[in-house]
Parts: structure tokens; C-alpha cells; sequence
């Protein structure tokens, strides 16, 4: 079965420190993963994808996402965060057999705080 | 996503009531999908749409229906047989394989 996990609720982190959201997937075949971010009472916007080629994506806003296929995981990563980051980061891959190829499958989101 | 235009954005449901919300694009992507997101559970396919005058159910699809007439167009009917309606409804395009999909700001529904 296609499934994405977030296993952290809510991630803390200060200001200027570097911040990652974890993801880890099962798919048959291969893996067309992506992160979103959602704003309070918006919708998703797209931060960034992988597809295929080089393991680490840069995305917007200087967020950036390594693939590990041994590991199956697609952890989200920022260098240094801003407090605008806060917000709620969603983990999704896209199902690629048959019938169901174009089904997405989100994870549980990862509510990311960041302090001053 | 200025493309894509759900509404309305607050939608109240009394007990027996069918109701409908609106999903319009102007993208002109082929691809449309209807999502129920609840607190800490992601977010859920109702139905989806690949192409004009064709939809298929997604993981949670009873209790809803859908129509795809228009490429720019997919309604999303929550009927009374959904027991629990309260959530927050959110629409997405796509447009090529291997693109992201794109999201409406949502329509959130409460009952009375």
C-alpha cells in the first residue's frame, strides 16, 4: 500500500538554526515525492519535488529536501529558519500504477514552530 | 493559488440539508481532485477527475458526489448521508505527470 509518514507532530526550533521535517514513504515503483506548506486557513502551496536525478532538491524559499532511497525518506531542510517559516508542512508522494496514477498520498503534517 | 477559486470560503449545513461547494479554475489543467482535511489527519481524497465527464472515488468518497461537465469545473456535493460533514474542504488541479498539484484556499463547513 502507498503511504507517507510524518512521525513528528510539531517540530521546535530557534531562529537562524537549521530546521528538518521528516518523511518517509512506501510506493510501488518509483517515488514522485513533494513538499507543501500551509498558512492557517489556506491552502497548500508547493515547496518542491523530486522526480529523478541528484538525491538533494532546492525548492522555494531556501528550503531544500534530501531523498534517500535506502531509507525511504524525504526529509525537508532549511540552513537557518525564520520565524515566518511557522507554519504546517505536508509530505506527499504520487501513487504511479495503473489505475491510480494519478493519486497523491499526504501525510499527517508536521507543524513547525519557530521561535525569536 | 490566484488560479484556482473555491467557494464559499465559510458554509454552514443544517441537519438533512444537501449542500455544494464551488471549485472553478483557469489553469486549464486536466487534472481535478477534492480533499477533506481534519486535525491531525492529513488530508483525505474524496473524488478526483483526470478528464471531462469522468471522476473516480477516492478513500473516503461516501456521503459525497461530484460532477466534472466543465474542464474549469468541479462541484463537490456533501450530501446527508455524511454524517459528519464538519471539515475543512480543499480543491487541487494538476497538470502534467510528475507536476504538483495546485490548491484552492479551501471552504470550511460546520453544521448547525
Amino acid at each position: 500500500a502507498q503511504s507517507v509518514a510524518q512521525p513528528e507532530d510539531q517540530v521546535n526550533v530557534a531562529e537562524g538554526n537549521p530546521l528538518t521535517v521528516k518523511c518517509t514513504y512506501s510506493v510501488s515503483g518509483n517515488p514522485y515525492l513533494f513538499w507543501y506548506v500551509q498558512y492557517p486557513n489556506r491552502g497548500l502551496q508547493f515547496l518542491l519535488k523530486y522526480i529523478t536525478g541528484d538525491n538533494l532538491v532546492k525548492g522555494s524559499y531556501g528550503f531544500e529536501a534530501e531523498f534517500n532511497k535506502s531509507q525511504t525518506s524525504f526529509h525537508l531542510k532549511k540552513p537557518s529558519a525564520l520565524v515566518s517559516d511557522s507554519a504546517l508542512y505536508f509530505c506527499a508522494v504520487r501513487d504511479g500504477r495503473g489505475d491510480n496514477f494519478n493519486k497523491f498520498y499526504f501525510g499527517s503534517g508536521t507543524k513547525l514552530n519557530v521561535k525569536p | 493559488d490566484g488560479g484556482i477559486t473555491q467557494s464559499p470560503k465559510y458554509l454552514f449545513r443544517k441537519e438533512g440539508q444537501n449542500v455544494t461547494l464551488s471549485c472553478e479554475q483557469n489553469l486549464n489543467h486536466d487534472a481535478m481532485y477534492w480533499y477533506r482535511q481534519d486535525p491531525g489527519q492529513g488530508l483525505r481524497l474524496i473524488y478526483y477527475s483526470q478528464i471531462v465527464n469522468d471522476f473516480q472515488k477516492g478513500d473516503i468518497a461516501e456521503g459525497y458526489s461530484v460532477s466534472r461537465e466543465k474542464k474549469e469545473s468541479f462541484p463537490l456535493t456533501v450530501t446527508s448521508a455524511q454524517k459528519n460533514p464538519t471539515a475543512f474542504y480543499l480543491c487541487a488541479t494538476r497538470d502534467r505527470a510528475g507536476q504538483p498539484q495546485h490548491f484552492g484556499d479551501g471552504t470550511r463547513l460546520s453544521i448547525l
